[in-house]
């Protein structure tokens, strides 16, 4: 089974500094997906950044950059130039990939709690 | 085009009552899911629909707890007799399996209390 580890329950990183969140998981597959998902308080869980296993290429979205270690296992998130509304608690997740309508779950990490502070 | 919506927001119930809750997905998106999210604790999958059919259950989910979609459309989660243990956010997801296959938009949940 495969499960995805986040050992930093809290952060915190002074705005516009730069601060990475660790993610570690294990799975026998080879073809998978892997996100960060960031959940403000009281509100909805959105997708920050995803990563496709095949792709040895980090994935960035703006301000967000991936580090992605295959044989590691390791996918961290690097936030750059920290914003206040950054603020929230970051998951992060893996789905396998199946074909032909199979189920793509995520299985969620305990999520770490990024403050940033002004 | 509006997100995925939940209803209602909070329900506060008393052990051994029925609940129902329910998702709307974005329109036209064709895959379905449900999440738990207890306190401290990333969500964990419970179920999926893919239009009308449920295609998967997780372990998690007791005799206790059914879902549907009906139409392929909107889905109901039900709770029979909850417990103490049944308190936690529900999360639906919504997405397609053509445009964007693995990416999942969430719902803002819906917090149940069993009292």
């Amino acid at each position: 089974a495969q499960t995805v580890t986040q050992s930093q329950p809290e952060m915190s990183v002074q705005e516009a500094e730069t601060v990475t969140l660790s993610c570690t998981y294990d799975t026998s597959e080879n073809n998978y997906y892997l996100f960060w998902y960031k959940q403000p308080p009281s509100r909805q869980m959105i997708l920050v950044i995803r990563q496709e296993a095949y792709k040895q290429q980090n994935a960035t979205e703006n301000r967000f950059s991936v580090n992605f270690q295959k044989a590691a296992k390791s996918f961290s998130l690097k936030i750059s130039d920290s914003q206040l509304g950054d603020t929230a608690m970051y998951f992060c997740a893996f789905m396998s990939v199946y074909y032909g309508g199979a189920t793509n779950k995520l299985i969620f990490g305990t999520g770490t709690l990024l403050a940033v502070q002004p | 085009d509006t997100g995925v919506s939940q209803n209602p927001r909070h329900k506060i119930t008393k052990r051994g009552q029925n609940v129902t809750f329910r998702c709307d997905p974005i329109s036209e998106h064709n895959r379905l899911y449900w999440y738990r999210q207890t306190l401290g604790q990333g969500p964990e999958f419970l179920t999926y629909f893919q239009n009308e059919a449920q295609l998967e259950k997780s372990r998690l989910l007791s005799d206790r707890f059914s879902a549907e979609r009906p139409k392929g459309s909107f889905s109901t989660l039900e709770i029979q007799r909850t417990e103490q243990g049944d308190s936690a956010m529900y999360l639906c997801a919504s997405g397609t399996s053509w445009d964007s296959p693995y990416e999942q938009y969430f719902g803002p949940g819906t917090r149940l209390t069993v009292t």
